[in-house]
């Protein structure tokens, strides 16, 4: 069946610009998530999804990142006042139960200029 | 603070040798333990995982837990080149209510024909 799938797979964006990325889990999938990996390094948490809420985003690094889930499959990171620091991949994943195995997105490499 | 610790490498070893890749964890409640493949530009892909002690096997793949020592390794049996790519250990663990993954760094195999 079809995998996780992430668009865009590239974003490049000028500081303090407003992107929009967005993940299509698994289909049946009820758990999503969202990781973040800098170059040399594992994913790094950001956010996860429980159906339509956010059971945890203690991995948001900021309030200029939120993220969504309103019917509980497709998933949107929202990122305000990009900064270039900002710049990494962007990695979806999704389970189908919470303590499940995960599967990953091919991701969106984003780019601040 | 939950780590899970890698070596870097390169580990290189010749076509048809076993590769073995280790990783410890700090967080003595984790439950599941993952091993991914992470080939440069691409996503990481799941290929094994393990929740108790022991050997689990799925083809030229074994994953080891010891949980009194905190310690997961995966075993590449007949290794061959398109094995090369960068390993990242994941765990999952009760500190994080069984949901999110803290990642290793990744550690980079080589296999030479």
């Amino acid at each position: 069946g079809a995998g996780v799938s992430q668009t865009p797979s590239n974003k490049v964006t000028e500081k303090g610009k407003y992107v929009e990325l967005r993940c299509d889990p698994i289909s049946g999938h009820t758990a999503l998530y969202w990781y973040r990996q800098s170059l040399g390094q594992g994913p790094e948490f950001l956010i996860y999804f429980q159906g339509t809420g956010a059971a945890d985003d203690s991995g948001l690094p900021n309030d200029r990142f939120f993220a969504v889930r309103p019917e509980g499959s497709v998933s949107t990171l929202k990122i305000q006042r990009t900064e270039r620091g900002d710049s990494a991949v962007y990695l979806c994943a999704s389970s189908l139960r919470r303590e499940n195995e995960q599967y990953f997105g091919p991701g969106t490499r984003l780019t601040v200029t | 603070q939950k780590e899970v610790e890698q070596n870097s490498g390169p580990l290189s070893v010749p076509e048809g040798a076993i590769a073995s890749l280790n990783c410890t964890y700090s967080d003595r409640g984790s439950q599941s333990f993952f091993w991914y493949r992470q080939y440069s530009g691409k996503s990481p892909e799941l290929i094994m995982f393990i929740y108790s002690n022991g050997d689990k096997e799925d083809g030229r793949f074994t994953a080891q837990l010891n949980k009194a020592s905190q310690y997961v390794s995966l075993l590449i049996r007949d290794s061959q080149p398109s094995d090369s790519a960068t390993y990242l250990c994941a765990v999952n663990g009760y500190g994080s209510g069984y949901s999110t993954l803290t990642f290793g760094k990744g550690t980079m195999l080589l296999v030479s024909p």
